[in-house]
């Protein structure tokens, strides 16, 4: 089965500064990547997400970018603001399945 | 759209008896559901697909006679804690696949149970 990893596992930043969240999966099967934040106690909330046929995706502040060849996906934060603080999750889909990174947790210093 | 509700948001049961969530599509049909497990400051663990009309399919490790899920509608999906233990005690969480929509891979996520065995 798929196997998605995620680093860092916490992420410390200043507001105003960029954060970047990395993962690799080992399927090449895997042809979707959504991302979603999650507030402690809460659902999770699909903020960006890109299939396997683009490389690039913006959203505002946010972007997704993915490397098919090396099997690893990122995201990136710009501009970051204290609200932006919670756990992220990257996930591979394949196979009607979805497979979860083990989450970042994001930490927007004010 | 695509709003997901589970209920109850909280349990707090004996240890033994038998738990209840429910999972609902309010406002469009879901021909599949997902049931997830997640531990304090995990991930989510994939527990079973749901697919209405059919068998769920259970994820390596996850014991169906213990979790019972039935997916009777395509917008009601239940998953059954039998015989609780502490160690079940955790946070469920549900989520949806619209049927209609044209990105078939968008899941939708309920609010959660949070289930605690005494």
């Amino acid at each position: 089965g798929e196997n998605v990893e995620q680093h860092p596992s916490t992420l410390s930043v200043q507001e105003g500064d960029s954060a970047v969240i990395k993962c690799t999966y080992s399927d090449s099967a895997s042809n979707y990547f959504p991302w979603y934040k999650q507030e402690l106690g809460k659902r999770p909330q699909l903020i960006i997400d890109i299939r396997s046929n683009v490389g690039e995706k913006k959203d505002q502040r946010i972007a997704v970018t993915l490397n098919k060849t090396a099997k690893h996906f990122s995201l990136h934060i710009t501009e970051t603001q204290p609200e932006d603080s919670a756990v992220y999750f990257c996930a591979a889909y394949n196979f009607n399945k979805f497979y979860f990174g083990s989450g970042t947790k994001l930490n927007v210093k004010p | 759209g695509a709003v997901v509700s589970q209920h109850p948001s909280w349990v707090i049961c004996k240890s033994g008896t038998s738990v209840k969530i429910e999972c609902r599509s309010l406002d469009f049909q879901a021909t599949t559901m997902f049931w997830y497990r997640q531990f304090p400051k995990q991930s989510l663990m994939l527990m079973a697909t749901s697919n209405e009309g059919s068998k769920a399919t259970y994820e390596q490790g996850v014991e169906k006679d213990k979790f019972l899920i039935n997916h009777a509608s395509l917008t009601l999906s239940t998953l059954t804690v039998t015989s609780a233990h502490p160690e079940d005690s955790s946070f469920y969480i549900c989520s949806a696949r619209d049927r209609d929509r044209g990105v078939q891979e968008t899941q939708y996520f309920g609010p959660g149970t949070r289930l605690l065995v005494l």
